[in-house]
């Protein structure tokens, strides 16, 4: 099956400081990049997607970028702020065929104040 | 419009007895996915159903847990002769279409004592 590969799987920053988490994938046909978010003890909460046709997305204080021909796909948290703090999952699939999401393996982000 | 609904929230079974996972897709929503979360990682594809079908299983044990989405009522997972290693959080997401945003639900946690 699809693989995903997060880093870093921790990240520590001071609040007000910018996080960048990076995903690498390797099937070609992957065009649809949404990133989750998951505080303790909660359900996983869609934040951001992409789409292969597309190299940048931003939403406020958020922002993912896209490159196709490396294979990789980031996520940009700018202005920290602590209620950032959580699991933040990259996942992928190929729309085009009956096929699931794809998890990343996840990276704890820390603000601290 | 309600989201995904999963009860219990939480379950507690002794070894050898069935697990009942009960998953309410969000209105208008005929895809279910069903994923399950060990401590400190990330969400692991179990079963994905379309009303009445099973598209892919290709996560599941071959062994004691099976899954379903009758025409009516909500999406079931069962798990058989449970064991401590079944102990988790499982996780149920739906989407309007297929392959398309996921939306999850508060999850379940299994505890097999």
């Amino acid at each position: 099956g699809e693989n995903v590969e997060q880093h870093p799987s921790t990240l520590s920053v001071q609040e007000g400081d910018s996080a960048v988490i990076k995903c690498t994938y390797s099937d070609s046909a992957s065009n649809y990049f949404p990133w989750y978010k998951q505080e303790l003890g909660k359900r996983p909460q869609l934040i951001i997607d992409i789409r292969s046709n597309v190299g940048e997305k931003k939403d406020q204080r958020i922002a993912v970028t896209l490159n196709k021909t490396a294979k990789h796909f980031s996520l940009h948290i700018t202005e920290t702020q602590p209620e950032d703090s959580a699991v933040y999952f990259c996942t992928l699939i190929n729309t085009g065929t009956a096929s699931k999401l794809t998890f990343g393996t996840g990276t704890r982000l820390q603000v601290t104040l | 419009n309600a989201g995904v609904m999963q009860n219990p929230r939480h379950l507690v079974r002794r070894r050898g007895q069935e697990a009942r996972l009960r998953c309410s897709p969000m209105k208008g929503h005929s895809h279910v996915y069903w994923y399950r979360q060990l401590p400190e990682e990330g969400l692991k594809f179990m079963v994905y159903l379309q009303k009445e079908n099973i598209i892919d299983e290709s996560g599941m044990p071959k062994e004691r847990f099976s899954a379903e989405f009758p025409k009516e009522g909500p999406s079931i997972l069962r798990i058989q002769q449970v064991v401590r290693g079944d102990s988790a959080a499982y996780f149920c997401a739906s989407s309007r279409q297929g392959n398309e945003k996921l939306f999850f639900g508060s999850g379940t946690q299994l505890s097999v004592l």
